[in-house]
């Protein structure tokens, strides 16, 4: 399974922007870049993935460079119920076998 | 339409006992997971399936057993429990949607062993 790295903790105040980068050097050609949010005491939630370049939706953007090797998962405008540990996933199409890693604790501060 | 849901939410063991974890998914998915995650760490893949009928084994499978008999339906058995196993354990299902496997986790079942 491919390895990702990405900073184990993150410090934020309401109203900014947060942008957590993750590299993923061994990624495949067929291999979708995804993230996952996860609160305290529940299961992980989808929240965006991309192949190339800009993807946006309600929630997030993410940003991937044309070499594939990274990928940064912009959160505008946060608040305090965005404080969670956010995973960039090793990308694997192989029947969806993911590394989730140990991923990137948020702390949203008033 | 319920999602993934587990049974049970908690439970307590004493070392050797044994259990079963139930993980059921009603969006028709073909693939399933068992992850556990244990505190301050992230998820990590236990067992995984990819049809009815049909099993792997993930980063961590010792000491776990699985089964597929119905595709709705994912079991994760724990034969002889040990302390090493407190973890909460969360199930998942996915299918393709033409870029990867986008997951939907349960809430998690809260496992002590003591």
């Amino acid at each position: 399974l491919a390895k990702t790295t990405q900073p184990i903790s993150m410090d934020s105040y309401e109203g900014q922007e947060v942008n957590i980068t993750c590299s993923h050097n061994n990624i495949a050609t067929n291999d979708y870049i995804t993230w996952y949010q996860q609160f305290p005491s529940q299961g992980p939630r989808f929240i965006i993935q991309g192949y190339k370049t800009k993807v946006t939706n309600e929630v997030a953007s993410l940003f991937i460079p044309a070499d594939r090797k990274s990928s940064t998962l912009s959160l505008p405008r946060v608040s305090l119920s965005d404080t969670a540990v956010y995973y960039c996933l090793g990308p694997n199409t192989n029947a969806g076998k993911s590394t989730f890693g140990d991923g990137t604790t948020l702390t949203v501060k008033p | 339409n319920a999602g993934v849901t587990q049974t049970p939410k908690f439970r307590v063991l004493k070392t050797g006992q044994s259990m079963t974890l139930l993980c059921a998914q009603d969006m028709n998915h073909e693939y399933m997971y068992w992850y556990r995650q244990d505190p301050g760490m992230g998820l990590r893949l236990i067992h995984y399936s990819v049809g009815e009928g049909t099993t792997a084994k993930g980063e961590v499978p010792d000491g776990y057993n699985v089964s597929r008999l119905k595709k709705q339906n994912f079991l994760l058995g724990l034969e002889s429990a040990a302390p090493s196993q407190t973890s909460v354990y969360f199930c998942a299902s996915s299918d393709w949607t033409g870029g990867s496997y986008e997951q939907y986790f349960g809430p998690g079942t809260r496992l002590t062993v003591t």
